[in-house]
């Protein structure tokens, strides 16, 4: 299995409360993603990395920021979270153009 | 832009049937293509790959085979199990893909009987 390690597992907040999620990486890759899962949507890309710093908006990014000060640190926030901002949130690493290996999810519940 | 379109689920089998799920893509030139599964509870793991025209990706006993005349990477498995039950998800990575990521179709759900 990858070394990708997301918290928190499980999340309940409330609406206008800012959330973060973390994914750590012990695999030193230097691509790191954070997408989410919705039903009849499948994954789709709201952040990426491409290196310590260095990072740019996927499709559906309004909401949310990213912040990576380590290589191996990858941070989602959620400034103010809204009820459509429930979802699976998945961290997810790669080198290059190989295989991208996933984390086990974090399930963000916002009442 | 890059866009993956899979059939929708679920579908329901029962043990030793023939699997066959759809995808097709809409990508330019030649990306790789990506089948995923997610057991329940569990993040996404690779499944099966190819990378050019033609390649046949295959393991665990399933197979997919990149078709470029007509845009498609559909999943087979000749007898399932009951442990196959799963979401299934095809993804692309398009040749120009920023930061490399992927695409992904919406996933099928797929649940074997007994």
């Amino acid at each position: 299995d990858a070394g990708i390690t997301q918290s928190p597992r499980h999340k309940v907040t409330e609406t206008g409360t800012p959330v973060t999620l973390r994914c750590h990486q012990t695999e030193n890759h230097r691509y790191m993603y954070w997408y989410r899962q919705d039903p009849g949507h499948g994954l789709r890309l709201i952040h990426y990395s491409y290196g310590v710093k260095d990072t740019d908006k996927g499709e559906v990014s309004d909401g949310y920021s990213v912040s990576r000060s380590k290589t191996e640190d990858f941070l989602l926030t959620l400034e103010s979270a809204t009820s459509s901002q429930t979802s699976v949130y998945f961290c997810a690493i790669s080198e290059g153009a190989d295989t991208i290996y996933f984390g086990e999810g974090s399930w963000l519940t916002v009442v | 832009g890059d866009s993956v379109t899979q059939m929708e689920g679920p579908v329901t089998l029962s043990e030793e049937a023939f699997l066959t799920i759809n995808c097709t893509y809409t990508a330019t030139g030649y990306p790789s293509l990506f089948w995923y599964v997610q057991y329940p509870g569990e993040g996404l793991q690779l499944l099966l790959k190819a990378t050019k025209a033609d390649d046949k990706g295959s393991n665990k006993g399933f197979e997919a085979t990149y078709r470029k005349e007509t845009t498609s990477f559909h999943l087979e498995k000749g007898s399932v199990q009951v442990s196959d039950s799963a979401v299934y998800f095809c993804a692309l990575r398009g040749i120009k893909a920023a930061g490399n990521k992927l695409t992904f179709g919406g996933g099928t759900r797929v649940l074997v009987k007994p």
